[in-house]
């Protein structure tokens, strides 16, 4: 299948820091890129669904302006982490689909983030 | 918003057993998927079924959906320990553009 990478894999940073974690579709070019949050042994939260070329779209509850995401191209987006903090301590999980939502999701080995 | 409630959410067998779960929704969906998630990792799609389909095969894999009762099931026969994850069940509904997981079962294989 195809395959979708995330960087780094993890990180620790300080409270009050940003932190940018990248998505890239390395085989495929990803029309629609999803950015996913898990918390230990829950479910996976959609965060926001990100177009190439266009602003994200943000689930209810989830601060825009707290986590930035750019899809400047195809087979990229990112995710920034602005003045993290603790809570904000998470496993993130982007997915890509070349084909709407209603096909198969090809999903990144994810990156967890630890806030001190 | 999460949507499918997985049953059980542990489930612990021995090899070669089956292993059976579950999972519910509630609004109307165009397609169901299972995921498989081992234990820090990412997801690795397991199998779709679209809300036309009743039931699904893959290998070791069996899906049902009956979109009557808003429920899936997900069978892995003749299980391995290397099957031990945790599953999650996601659905698109026919309006929406994303993926709404479960809380999933976590599956333990036993040698």
């Amino acid at each position: 299948g195809a395959v979708v990478s995330q960087h780094p894999s993890w990180v620790i940073c300080k409270s009050g820091t940003s932190v940018k974690i990248e998505c890239r579709s390395l085989d495929f070019q990803a029309t629609t890129m999803f950015w996913y949050r898990q918390f230990p042994k829950q479910s996976l939260m959609l965060m926001a669904t990100s177009n190439e070329g266009s602003k994200a779209t943000y689930e209810q509850g989830v601060e825009k302006d707290k986590f930035l995401i750019n899809h400047a191209s195809l087979t990229l987006s990112t995710l920034t982490v602005t003045s993290a903090h603790p809570e904000d301590s998470s496993f993130y999980i982007c997915s890509a689909t070349t084909s709407g939502n209603t096909g198969e999701l090809f999903f990144g080995e994810g990156s967890r983030l630890t806030v001190l | 918003s999460q949507q499918g409630e997985e049953d059980p959410q542990a489930l612990s067998i021995q090899e070669g057993e089956n292993a059976t779960m579950n999972c519910s929704y509630k609004t109307s969906i165009n397609n169901l998927q299972w995921y498989r998630q081992n234990s820090g990792r990412g997801l690795v799609h397991l199998i779709l079924i679209r809300s036309n389909e009743r039931e699904k095969h893959s290998g070791r894999l069996r899906v049902t959906l009956d979109t009557s009762k808003k429920s899936s099931s997900l069978l892995i026969t003749a299980s391995r320990a290397a099957d031990t994850a945790s599953y999650f069940c996601a659905t698109v509904g026919n309006s929406g553009y994303a993926l709404n997981f479960g809380k999933g079962t976590s599956l333990l294989v036993t040698p």
